[in-house]
């Protein structure tokens, strides 16, 4: 049962260029909602995270929409660089059980 | 702060035996929670333990086990071993309580272990 939907799979990017992932989630009972950043060989960093209270939350160059009604969440990435290919996971929890989408490679092209 | 620490960071085993790995949590930490990642499934919860009792479980095997220390160290075991088992395994610690950022978990660089 898969609670947490990511998409797409795989993103190209131009440098400078807006990166969007999308990720929709089943369970209304969710209360929060990170981001994690891996790259190949580490293990995933939290790069920025939501709760359902707020619409849009903003940290530099990534920013994340929620909609709660609509029972979805998007990770933004401002100017692109070749430093963010990486794979993006959305997650979701309650209780401190993360639920995971099943990642985006994201190739930011120079 | 130092991170999280997981030992080893490789390990070759045999089908049928039996693995034991490690995690040290961020100093202060009383949560460890534990994730196997493949190609395939993607990254799944484990379990998670808090103050050295599981708090919670996912939907693995029972030959899936852990326990936590009283210095909020844990260990993962996994006793008869399959091919399927091979992965990258996680271990993400946080404060553990409710409430802004206590719940944030931050993750080790993973024990890949490799079952031949």
């Amino acid at each position: 049962q898969q609670q947490v939907k990511q998409s797409p799979q795989s993103l190209i990017v131009q440098k400078g260029g807006i990166s969007i992932i999308n990720c929709a989630y089943e369970n209304t009972a969710f209360d929060y909602f990170p981001w994690y950043q891996q790259f190949p060989g580490k293990g995933p960093a939290l790069l920025i995270a939501i709760r359902p209270d707020v619409s849009e939350k903003k940290e530099g160059r990534f920013t994340i929409s929620f909609n709660k009604s609509a029972k979805q969440f998007s990770l933004h990435i401002m100017d692109s660089q070749p430093g963010d290919s990486a794979t993006y996971f959305c997650a979701a929890s309650k209780g401190g059980k993360l639920i995971f989408g099943q990642g985006t490679e994201l190739s930011v092209k120079p | 702060k130092a991170g999280v620490t997981q030992t080893p960071r490789y390990l070759i085993k045999t089908r049928g035996q039996q693995v034991t790995l490690s995690c040290s949590p961020i100093s202060g930490h009383r949560s460890v929670s534990w994730y196997q990642q493949t190609p395939g499934q993607g990254l799944q919860f484990l379990f998670e333990y808090f103050s050295e009792t599981q708090r919670n479980k996912g939907n693995f095997p029972g030959r899936f086990s852990g326990r936590q220390f009283s210095n909020s160290r844990s260990e993962m075991n996994v006793s008869t071993l399959e091919l399927g088992d091979s992965a990258l395994y996680l271990c993400a610690s946080s404060a553990g309580l409710a409430g802004k950022n206590q719940e944030t978990q931050y993750f080790g660089p993973g024990t890949r272990l490799l079952v031949l």
